[in-house]
């Protein structure tokens, strides 16, 4: 079974430090790895995904996510953060259906993050 | 990125009545459509995966005569909430997945369902 942890359920940090929200998966076979944002009574928006070649993605919004695979980690980044980027954030997970990975994604359970002034 | 719809963005509804919701693919082709379910600051719970074309399939749990899925052509998928209760108020997110195996889905706005 593939599952997803997001350790933290809030991350705080102040306009203009960089911000991390952690993420680690377990699948089978290769990974499949995503990253959505949402805000307050919408649907989830599509950050960036990892499926192969460089570990480092980069995303919308100046996001990028580093993919870990001795680690199985797939952390969210970015350089400096705006009170904009306030948002509940999720990372999902989904096993390459040729290594033997099921058709569908698995969420995190979603971490908050708070951006102040 | 790629664009899903949802119809209505919310809907009050009297206790015992149906309730329909589109989905709709407007940019690309959605072969999969996912149907999710999500309570106040929790994640998303997966209800129901449809090919277009092809029955649904539900999720553990999730009562395939109550949450009907129709996924009719390839930029369309409905769920319609048969005689609905109190309980099934919440919030119904569709996404939407092309063909290719690493495709992204990409997600509807939501729906937020209110039973009276």
């Amino acid at each position: 079974a593939q599952s997803v942890a997001q350790p933290e359920d809030q991350v705080n940090v102040a306009e203009g430090n960089p911000l991390t929200v952690k993420c680690t998966y377990s699948v089978s076979g290769n990974p499949y790895l995503f990253w959505y944002v949402q805000y307050p009574n919408r649907g989830l928006q599509f950050l960036l995904k990892y499926i192969t070649g460089d570990n480092l993605v980069k995303g919308s919004y100046g996001f990028e996510a580093e993919f870990n695979k001795s680690q199985t980690s797939f952390h969210l980044k970015k350089p400096s953060a705006l009170v904009s980027d306030s948002a509940l954030y999720f990372c999902a997970v989904r096993g390459d259906i040729l290594t033997g990975g099921g058709n569908k994604l698995t969420f995190g359970t979603g971490t908050q993050l708070k951006v102040e002034l | 990125g790629a664009v899903v719809s949802q119809h209505p963005s919310w809907v009050i509804c009297k206790s015992g009545t149906s309730v329909k919701i589109e989905c709709r693919s407007l940019d690309f082709q959605a072969t999969t459509m996912f149907w999710y379910r999500q309570f106040p600051k929790q994640s998303l719970m997966l209800m129901a995966t449809s090919n277009e074309g092809s029955k649904a399939t539900y999720e553990q749990g999730v009562e395939k005569d109550k949450f009907l899925i129709n996924h009719a052509s390839l930029t369309l998928s409905t769920l319609t909430v048969t005689s609905a209760h109190p309980e099934d108020s919440s919030f119904y997110i569709c996404s939407g997945r092309g063909r290719g195996s690493t495709d992204t889905q990409y997600f509807g706005p939501g729906t937020r369902l209110t039973v009276l």
